[in-house]
């Protein structure tokens, strides 16, 4: 499989800071890039779709001001949490695509106190 | 709304029986399905995928499809404590979006 990679992978942050995770496909181009969330004991959730050079689509109840995705380039894709509080505090995945597979990243863990 | 659902679990099982996990979805549309496997604190690793009704073996796991029936389900043959985790399953519709169940947790216990 691709080799993707997210950084930072765990990060501590105080109430209305913003954090920024990074996504890396290192040897795949990533078409689209699908970004997730994953809350204890819960699923995954999708909380947008970006396809490289486009805006982002965001899933219903995500808030497009809130969360900020850059999809600059096919290796390279950016998830802003603007004025994070303690209930973004949550697992965030980005998966990047291309054509016929789709892969996972490592994850960020995000605690905001 | 598309829905994928899962038993939470767990399910725990001995060392060496076969864990079946179900999985029922509600969109008849519904065209590739997954099973990925996660570790506590980990992302999801794809262990198998699926698009034709029927069964599809690879190694010690076998996904059966039932495009009737709206059902899936992963077996795990000869099952390990290494295979202790959350298995999710997910479905795609016509995009390349995986809408995931909650995932059921197996414990196998030696």
């Amino acid at each position: 499989g691709a080799v993707v990679s997210q950084h930072p992978s765990w990060v501590i942050c105080k109430s209305g800071t913003s954090v920024k995770i990074e996504c890396r496909s290192l040897d795949f181009q990533a078409t689209t890039m699908f970004w997730y969330r994953q809350f204890p004991k819960q699923s995954l959730m999708l909380m947008a779709t970006s396809n490289e050079g486009s805006k982002a689509t965001y899933e219903q109840g995500v808030e497009k001001d809130k969360f900020l995705i850059n999809h600059a380039s096919l290796t390279l894709s950016t998830l802003t949490v603007t004025s994070a509080h303690p209930e973004d505090s949550s697992f965030y995945i980005c998966s990047p695509s291309g054509s016929y597979e789709q892969f996972f990243g490592p994850g960020t863990r995000l605690t905001v106190l | 709304q598309k829905e994928v659902e899962q038993n939470s679990g767990p399910l725990s099982v001995p060392e060496g029986a076969i864990a079946s996990l179900n999985c029922t979805y509600s969109d008849r549309g519904s065209q590739s399905f997954f099973w990925y496997r996660q570790y506590s604190g980990k992302s999801p690793e794809l262990i198998m995928f699926i698009y034709s009704n029927g069964d599809k073996e690879d190694g010690r796991f076998t996904a059966q499809l039932n495009k009737a029936s709206q059902y899936v389900s992963l077996l795990i043959r000869d099952s390990q404590p290494s295979d202790s985790a959350t298995y999710l399953c997910a479905v795609t519709y016509n995009t390349d979006k995986l809408i995931f169940g909650t995932g059921t947790r197996l414990q196998v216990f030696p």
